[in-house]
C-alpha cells in the first residue's frame, strides 16, 4: 500500500450538496494528519489540521479512523468557491517527513 | 509577515543548461523542504533541510539534481544538464519547529521549462 493513498476524482457536485473524500494511510504508528487545498496553478495551503477526535471547522471537517486506518474531509453545503484539489497529508514513517498524497480534485456546479 | 519566496518564478532553458532555483523560507523557520510538481500530478519530495543539513536526501531523482542551504535561510535548487523531463513547477516550503509534522507553509513556485 502507498503511505497515503486518494481517489483523485474528479468529484462533480452541485452547490449546496454534501460531499466527503477518503485517504488511506498505511503507516500505523501515524500521529499527525492534515488536508491542504490547492488552487488551479497556485501552491498548496493548509485547510485543516486532523485531530484524533475529529475536528469542525464551519462547514469542513476531518476525522480519523485508526482502525481503518484512513482520514477523511467532510465538506457541508458545497460552494462554487470549494472547487479545487484537496491533499491529504501525512508522515511518511517514524521521523521523515510529511508525504502528500497526490489529491482528489473537487467541482462544484452552479 | 513576509511569505516563503521562490525566484525566478518562470524559467525557460534549454536541455543540457545548468539551472538554479532559490527558496527564501519565512524567517526563522527551522525546516525548509522542496518538491517538484508535473502538470496534473501529486507532489514529488525532493529533499528537506533542518537548519543547514539534509537529513533525507532520498527524493532527489538523479545525481544531476543537488541542494543547499546556507545560513539556516535561503536554500538553492541546482539541476545539471537538464532534460525535458525536468520540466515541472518546483515548490519549496517552510515550517517553523524542529519536528517534521509541522504545517508547511508553501512558496508560489518556479515553472521550469526545458525545451
Amino acid at each position: 500500500r502507498k503511505e497515503v493513498e486518494q481517489d483523485p476524482g474528479p468529484f462533480n457536485v452541485p452547490e449546496g450538496a454534501t460531499v466527503a473524500f477518503n485517504c488511506t494511510y498505511s503507516n500505523s504508528a501515524s500521529q499527525s494528519f492534515f488536508w491542504y487545498r490547492q488552487d488551479c496553478r497556485k501552491e498548496p495551503k493548509l485547510l485543516m489540521s486532523v485531530y484524533s477526535s475529529g475536528n469542525e471547522d464551519g462547514r469542513f471537517t476531518a476525522q480519523l479512523n485508526r482502525a481503518s486506518q484512513y482520514i477523511s474531509l467532510l465538506i457541508r453545503d458545497s460552494k462554487l468557491s470549494d472547487s479545487a484539489t484537496y491533499l491529504c497529508v501525512g508522515p511518511r514513517s517514524g521521523n521523515t517527513p510529511l508525504v502528500f498524497g497526490k489529491g482528489t480534485r473537487l467541482s462544484v456546479i452552479a | 509577515g513576509a511569505g516563503v519566496s521562490q525566484s525566478p518564478s518562470n524559467k525557460v532553458t534549454e536541455k543540457g543548461k545548468d539551472v538554479e532555483l532559490r527558496c527564501d523560507p519565512i524567517s526563522g523557520h527551522t525546516a525548509l523542504y522542496w518538491y517538484r510538481q508535473s502538470l496534473g500530478q501529486g507532489l514529488e519530495f525532493l529533499i528537506y533541510f533542518q537548519g543547514n543539513s539534509a537529513p533525507d536526501k532520498s527524493g532527489l531523482p538523479s545525481d544531476r539534481f543537488s541542494a543547499e542551504r546556507t545560513g539556516g535561510s535561503v536554500s538553492t535548487l541546482t539541476i545539471q544538464r537538464t532534460q525535458q523531463e525536468d520540466s515541472a513547477v518546483y515548490l519549496c516550503a517552510s515550517s517553523p519547529g524542529a519536528g517534521l509534522v509541522d504545517e508547511q507553509f508553501f512558496g508560489p513556485g518556479t515553472r521550469l521549462t526545458v525545451l
